[in-house]
C-alpha cells in the first residue's frame, strides 16, 4: 500500500512562470491537506480538500495560489506566477476520515526553488 | 487562531541521555497533540501523538505529558541514539475541524556519540 506520493520533488522555476506541485492520496483516503514549510520553520496550514470540494482554504495567499482535488486523479496545488518568496517545501497529507483525532501521512514534500 | 511554541529550537544530547522538548498553545479547545520527526529531505513523520483526555502516553522509548490546565505538552525521549537526531515538530489541534494542525517551530535534536 504506497503512501502519499508527491511529484515532483525538485521544482524550478523562473520568477513569473507557473508552478503544479501533484498529490495523490493514500489508497482509501478522500480527504488531502498541503502545508507549506519555509527554510527553518514549522509547517503553515493552506488549504484541506474532499474530493471535488475545497474545506477550508483559510491558509492560502489570496492571490496567485490555487487547489483542486478532481474526481479522478491527483490534487493539484498551483501557483502562478512566482516569485522568490514561493520558494519553499510544499507537503500534502492525507487521512481516511475528517475527525481532527486521528492523525495524518505526508507525503515526501516538492520543494520549489524560484530563480 | 491556535498558536503553539516550541521550546529549545535546537538540542544537543549525549548517547543514551534523555531529551526533552515542551511545547505550549493557545486555544483552550484543541484536544490533539501529535508530534512528528523529519529527516533531511524527507517528509514530516507521526511519531506519538496524545488526545485531551490523557495525561501521559508512552511507546517504547517516546513518553509524551499533557498538562490541559497549564496548556502545554511535552515529548521524552529516553536513551537516545544517533538514529533520533533530526527535527522534531509538536502540533496541535481542534477535533473535528477538519483536521487543521497548528505546528511549532521545530526543535533540531542531535545525539552525539
Amino acid at each position: 500500500n504506497a503512501g502519499v506520493m508527491q511529484n515532483p520533488r525538485h521544482l524550478v522555476r523562473r520568477r513569473g512562470q507557473e508552478a503544479r506541485l501533484r498529490c495523490s492520496p493514500m489508497k482509501g483516503h478522500s480527504h488531502v491537506y498541503w502545508y507549506r514549510q519555509l527554510p527553518e520553520e514549522g509547517l503553515k496550514f493552506m488549504v484541506y480538500l474532499q474530493k471535488e470540494n475545497i474545506i477550508d482554504e483559510s491558509g492560502m495567499p489570496k492571490e496567485r495560489f490555487s487547489a483542486e482535488f478532481p474526481k479522478e486523479g491527483p490534487s493539484i496545488l498551483r501557483i502562478q506566477q512566482v516569485v522568490r518568496g514561493d520558494s519553499a517545501a510544499y507537503f500534502c497529507a492525507s487521512s481516511r476520515e475528517p475527525d481532527a483525532l486521528l492523525g495524518y501521512t505526508f507525503g515526501s514534500g516538492t520543494r520549489l526553488t524560484v530563480v | 487562531g491556535e498558536n503553539v511554541e516550541q521550546h529549545p529550537s535546537t538540542l544537543s544530547v549525549q548517547e543514551g541521555d534523555s531529551a526533552v522538548i515542551k511545547c505550549t498553545y493557545s486555544d483552550s479547545a484543541s484536544n490533539y497533540f501529535p508530534w512528528y520527526k523529519q529527516e533531511l529531505g524527507k517528509g514530516p513523520q507521526l511519531i506519538i501523538d496524545i488526545r485531551s483526555n490523557v495525561g501521559e502516553k508512552k511507546d517504547q522509548r517516546i513518553a509524551v505529558t499533557l498538562n490541559k490546565t497549564a496548556k502545554h505538552f511535552s515529548l521524552h525521549i529516553t536513551e537516545t541514539q544517533p538514529e533520533d537526531s533530526a527535527v522534531y515538530f509538536c502540533a496541535a489541534s481542534i477535533g473535528g475541524g477538519g483536521n487543521k494542525l497548528t505546528f511549532g517551530t521545530g526543535t533540531q535534536l542531535k545525539v552525539e556519540l
